[in-house]
């Protein structure tokens, strides 16, 4: 079956360094999200990516993140100048459809645990 | 506004009982869909049911059953014969039209309800 698939498993960075945390969502995959979840927190919505651009973003993704899908495959999450309060589970999603369009289960990645030091 | 609240924060049960976890919510929205997840000791989500709002049918997958109601704005879900492995930390999760051009599918995550299945 196929999955979204994340990298690294684990990062470990440096305060005030930059991260690019990477995921290749399922292939026929269309709407692509990002999420984080604090220890033992909920999961909580970052930015939403459709069609090459930002379709929504949460109060948590600030001018310190960026989104991009650099070739057709890859979605990547770029922390700018991490603080310690970015460490954090980050899951990547992918969807099929969208919510209007007969709205699919976002698929989730296994995460990608980033601890900032 | 959006939310979700799942107030029991943990339940420990001993096997082969039945356990529910709650889920309440909140949306303006009168299309919308509900969503369990399962998210076991080793971290990953597991997408467990899809419900829309306007299919109020009770559903039963094997020992997973849950039960939607609109007038309580709740959407349960039931273990039956609840086993080890079926410890972990369960979610429920929203998902309105909301956003940018109206449909974004965002999901709107409860605080989660960790189950303790003892032997």
């Amino acid at each position: 079956e196929p999955e979204v698939t994340q990298t690294p498993s684990h990062q470990v960075t440096q305060m005030g360094q930059e991260v690019i945390l990477r995921c290749v969502p399922i292939s026929n995959h269309l709407y692509f999200y990002w999420y984080r979840q604090i220890l033992g927190q909920k999961v909580e919505f970052l930015v939403s990516f459709y069609n090459n651009e930002i379709s929504e973003k949460s109060e948590i993704f600030d001018d310190q993140f960026s989104v991009e899908r650099p070739d057709g495959s890859n979605f990547t999450l770029k922390i700018r100048s991490t603080k310690l309060e970015d460490s954090a589970m980050y899951f990547c999603a992918s969807s099929e459809v969208g919510f209007g369009r007969g709205h699919q289960p976002q698929h989730f990645g296994d995460g990608t645990r980033l601890s900032i030091l | 506004a959006q939310k979700v609240t799942q107030a029991q924060t943990e339940i420990s049960v001993v096997e082969k009982e039945d356990v529910t976890l709650d889920c309440v919510y909140e949306t303006r929205d009168t299309t919308y869909y509900l969503f369990w997840y399962k998210q076991p000791p080793s971290g990953e989500l597991v997408f467990l049911i899809r419900r829309n709002s306007f299919d109020e049918q009770n559903e039963i997958s094997g020992r997973y059953s849950w039960n939607f109601q609109k007038s309580t704005s709740s959407f349960n879900f039931t273990i039956t014969a609840s086993q080890v492995v079926d410890s972990a930390v369960y979610f429920c999760a929203l998902s309105e039209a909301s956003g940018l051009g109206g449909n974004t599918g965002k999901l709107i995550f409860g605080q989660g309800t960790t189950l303790q299945v003892k032997p």
